[in-house]
């Protein structure tokens, strides 16, 4: 079945950068964007930007440019975000979701989605 | 950026109400409106896209309603698998976004 697996919880320090995978299974990995969102503790979603595992192209949100690098790997069926000069308030799960295009939305619908990533930020 | 408005933010209801949700976009979104239901401690599910299209497997008291600015979420029957917090979302332009929430809680 199509199914996205994240990374394990983090704990990081203020100032540190953290990577979080989300590993693909069950489809064609390249014919699919991947789109990353962020929840943070008791609050709504956030949505981080995307990337187009087929070729890298990647679209982020203005809040995040700079911030965040969202990578793929083909052989493995893995993409990757990455999130630098963490802060407090970083802190948050961090969800991957595949996005499915329907008529002419690109953007389509999201799912499945990943379980999600914990990441504490503390010193 | 275009805005997403839900309401309630939360509302109290017992099994076997309807329930209804509304979310405003802050312009024109055509159809891109999706819902998805989101229990605690795990991740979003869809359920309606297209703002009207029922995502399969999803029971059918959820429908969905609307087109330009204005989109309902209407759980017909509410279940006890039913309380959760609902979310609707924009894919019409990028940013995409998300409206606030609603919580559904038993009465």
């Amino acid at each position: 079945q199509v199914q996205l697996v994240q990374s394990g919880a983090e704990v990081k320090k203020p100032g540190a950068s953290v990577k979080v995978s989300c590993k693909a299974s069950g489809y064609t990995f390249t014919s699919y964007y991947v789109h990353w969102v962020r929840q943070a503790p008791g609050q709504g979603l956030e949505w981080m930007g995307r990337i187009n595992p087929s070729g890298g192209s990647t679209i982020y949100a203005r809040k995040f440019e700079g911030r965040v690098t969202m990578t793929s790997d083909t052989s493995t069926s893995i993409v990757y975000m990455e999130l630098s000069s963490l802060r407090s308030e970083d802190a948050a799960v961090f969800y991957c979701a595949r996005a499915v295009a329907y008529g002419n939305n690109w953007y389509g619908r999201f799912d499945p989605w990943g379980q999600g990533t914990l990441v504490t930020v503390s010193s | 950026d275009i805005q997403m408005t839900q309401s309630p933010s939360s509302l109290s209801a017992s099994v076997g109400d309807r329930v209804s949700i509304t979310c405003r976009a802050s312009q024109t979104i055509s159809t891109s409106l999706n819902w998805y239901q989101q229990k605690p401690g795990k991740a979003p599910n869809l359920l309606i896209y297209a703002a009207s299209s029922l995502q399969s497997g999803v029971p059918s008291r959820f429908s969905g309603s609307g087109s330009g600015t204005d989109f309902t979420l209407t759980i017909t029957s509410l279940q006890p698998e039913d309380f959760a917090a609902y979310y609707c979302q924009q894919t019409y332009s990028t940013p995409l976004t998300f409206g606030g929430g609603t919580n559904v809680e038993i009465k």
